[in-house]
């Protein structure tokens, strides 16, 4: 069973559409996060979620707006998409307490904004 | 944040073992040290962390320098699968929201040649 899993994989699209990134993690951990990784492959953390109250909101442009229905599950929906927004996306979970050490991320999504 | 300086590539010969080099001159008392790997094309990856100690792991082992200014992860015997991107990185988990993120730099390229 993957641990941290993201759906989808790639995602193409034109600009100024609207797309969704899934994450969800089966580990039990209470926090979860997204990281964007440019072209230079700098990673830099968005968004952080602790018992899917926002913790963490890096200068992250409103047209990005994660949700998290419930503690397994961290979307990301981005409006309005534009060509810099191109990148990999990544999932991210951990557990306060004990896991605050270790972050399981997940797989990747890579957007490529046309 | 305090900031790590981290060879930009490194090169080692299968089987043999390597040693990682990070410098944190301006880590403070309470900063944990982590060690994240990122193989390609797939999210980082948890290595190993410590705080003054030396520390001991499956993956690897980490030394830090009695002055905590500096710390070496090391690969026992280099596998073609270690192939990847070494970070370096300072949490501290008594800074509130921000010990969730991890800040990521550029990381040292661990080439293992057959």
């Amino acid at each position: 069973d993957t641990a941290v899993s993201q759906t989808p994989k790639y995602l193409v699209t034109q600009m100024g559409n609207d797309k969704s990134i899934k994450c969800e993690q089966n580990l039990g951990h209470d926090t979860m996060y997204w990281y964007k990784q440019d072209s230079k492959k700098f990673l830099k953390i968005m968004f952080s979620y602790n018992n899917k109250e926002l913790i963490i909101n890096e200068t992250v442009p409103n047209r990005f707006s994660p949700k998290s229905p419930d503690k397994a599950h961290l979307n990301l929906h981005i409006n309005s998409l534009e060509l810099g927004d191109s990148a990999v996306y990544f999932c991210a979970s951990s557990h306060t307490g004990t896991g605050l050490w270790e972050q399981y991320f997940g797989p990747g999504t890579r957007l490529t904004v046309t | 944040d305090a900031k790590t300086t981290q060879p930009n590539s490194m090169e080692s010969n299968e089987e043999e073992p390597v040693h990682l080099p990070c410098n944190h001159s301006t880590i403070s008392g309470t900063d944990y040290i982590h060690w994240y790997r990122q193989l390609p094309s797939q999210g980082p990856e948890y290595v190993i962390h410590g705080l003054t100690s030396n520390v001991n792991n499956r993956m690897a082992s980490l030394a830090i320098a009695e002055d905590r200014k500096s710390s070496t992860l090391i690969l026992h015997r280099a596998t073609l699968r270690d192939a990847a991107v070494y970070y370096c990185i300072l949490r501290d988990p008594n800074s509130g929201a921000g010990s969730y993120q991890l800040t990521f730099g550029k990381g040292t390229k661990l080439s293992v040649i057959p």
